[in-house]
């Protein structure tokens, strides 16, 4: 398996635009994971999905932040409009279940000026 | 305080040496994680634990579920052991980090 698959693996954009951040999950795992590690605040959980369900998203930081998962293989993180203080890296997980280990992917740079 | 504090920050080692790193909690948990995040960052999952002890090759983890503690134990240290590693404890709905500890093993 090739594992958890980030794209891209870095973004440079600019104040105000729609950024999109992919993600697909290892086969056969039910549960995918966004997370976001900034130098300031470590590692946070943004949204995780159980099943395709969007279960807890009370670590997305605003209204600008969207995540869906319209099927087991792929999952989104969008951010409209996107700030500079959006810039940091965001990583995507996935478990075979809530409660077992997960496996990240690299995840993708996000610089945003 | 925070709901997850490890220790230390910063930790120096000459290669082979016993390592301890901890991490303590202050929130029920239902599994506590050690994650190792590289020079290059890419993130490892080490251990997923709820009570005793894990051993995986050179590393083992502990937890003392009463006293809300982990331990993260390298025996003979290695300079390719280099990284951050990080403490996460999770709830039924929720996943928090420790803020890392930065180790670095010198040949």
């Amino acid at each position: 398996d090739a594992g958890v698959i980030q794209s891209p693996r870095h973004e440079v954009t600019e104040m105000g635009q729609e950024v999109t951040l992919r993600c697909k999950p290892i086969s056969g795992h039910n549960s995918l994971f966004w997370y976001r590690q900034t130098m300031m605040r470590g590692l946070e959980l943004l949204i995780y999905f159980n099943n395709n369900v969007p279960i807890d998203d009370s670590g997305m930081p605003e209204d600008r932040f969207s995540a869906k998962m319209p099927n087991a293989s792929f999952s989104t993180l969008k951010i409209q409009p996107s700030e500079p203080r959006d810039s940091a890296v965001y990583f995507c997980a996935s478990s075979l279940d809530r409660s077992n280990e997960q496996f990240f992917g690299p995840g993708t740079r996000l610089t945003v000026l | 305080k925070n709901e997850v504090e490890q220790s230390p920050q910063n930790l120096t080692a000459q290669e082979g040496e016993f390592i301890t790193i901890n991490c303590s909690y202050s929130v029920g948990i239902s599994a506590l994680h050690w994650l190792q995040q590289h020079p290059g960052g890419g993130i490892v999952s080490l251990f997923m634990l709820s009570s005793g002890k894990k051993k995986h090759g050179r590393l083992i983890a502990t937890i003392n579920i009463q006293e809300k503690h982990s331990s993260l134990h390298i025996t003979a240290s290695h300079p390719r052991d280099s990284a951050v590693y990080i403490c996460a404890v999770g709830s039924a709905r929720q996943l928090t980090f420790g803020s890392g500890t930065q180790l670095t093993v010198l040949p």
